[in-house]
């Protein structure tokens, strides 16, 4: 069974400073692991994903996550915060696995940077 | 190219009526997920389908939930005898053929059909 944790419901950044909302997995094979971003009343944005190869991933509107297998964590990361990153944040997990088409989400972080 | 589109935005329904949401995936996608977001939860897998056929459905309710995605036409997610516990928002995801993982990578959402059972 593939699952992901958010441990943090809530990350309270100011403007300006470096931000981090963490996720790890748990698959049992190699995973493809994803970040998606909601705001207000909308569906989810894709952001970033990690497949193979490097383990920093850089992804949409300067975010970038860096895959850790040894600690199955795979964080969230932006040097500067804006006040236009605040949204609710889903990390997601899916096993490299053909047939297994089935993302896994976790519980979703809500982030908000503080003027 | 138009997104993944459902429709209706916001849906009412009584106890015990019946919710049809639709979802109508991007052009070119064959594959079509069901999540349902609850309060302060994530998103929850309900099923997987591709044109004419339930792939997984191991997230849906045993009872009083059905999916299809026929042939022609968007894909319906269709809820008998709504309960209370039924109101969440439902949102739809395509992506494109599978068995090639490089394009099939990410899924593509819609805005979401918010249900509220009175």
């Amino acid at each position: 069974a593939q699952s992901v944790a958010q441990p943090e419901d809530q990350v309270n950044v100011a403007e300006g400073n470096p931000l981090t909302v963490k996720c790890t997995y748990s698959v049992s094979g190699n995973p493809y692991l994803f970040w998606y971003v909601q705001y207000p009343n909308r569906g989810l944005q894709f952001l970033l994903k990690y497949i193979t190869g490097d383990n920093l991933v850089k992804g949409s509107y300067g975010f970038e996550a860096e895959f850790n297998k040894s600690q199955t964590s795979f964080h969230l990361k932006k040097p500067s915060a804006l006040v236009s990153d605040s949204a609710l944040y889903f990390c997601a997990v899916r096993e490299q696995n053909f047939g297994n088409e089935k993302l896994t989400f976790g519980t979703g972080t809500r982030l908000t940077i503080i003027p | 190219n138009a997104g993944v589109m459902q429709n209706p935005r916001h849906l009412v329904r009584r106890r015990g009526q019946e919710a049809r949401l639709r979802c109508s995936p991007m052009k070119g996608h064959s594959h079509v997920y069901w999540y349902r977001q609850l309060p302060e939860e994530g998103l929850k897998f309900m099923v997987y389908l591709q044109k004419e056929n339930i792939i997984d459905e191991s997230g849906m309710p045993k009872e009083r939930f059905s999916a299809e995605f026929p042939k022609e036409g968007p894909s319906i997610l269709r809820i008998q005898q709504v309960v209370r516990g039924d109101s969440a928002a439902y949102f739809c995801a395509s992506s494109p053929n599978a068995g090639d993982f490089q394009t099939n990578e990410k899924l593509f959402f819609g805005s979401g059909t918010q249900l509220s059972v009175l």
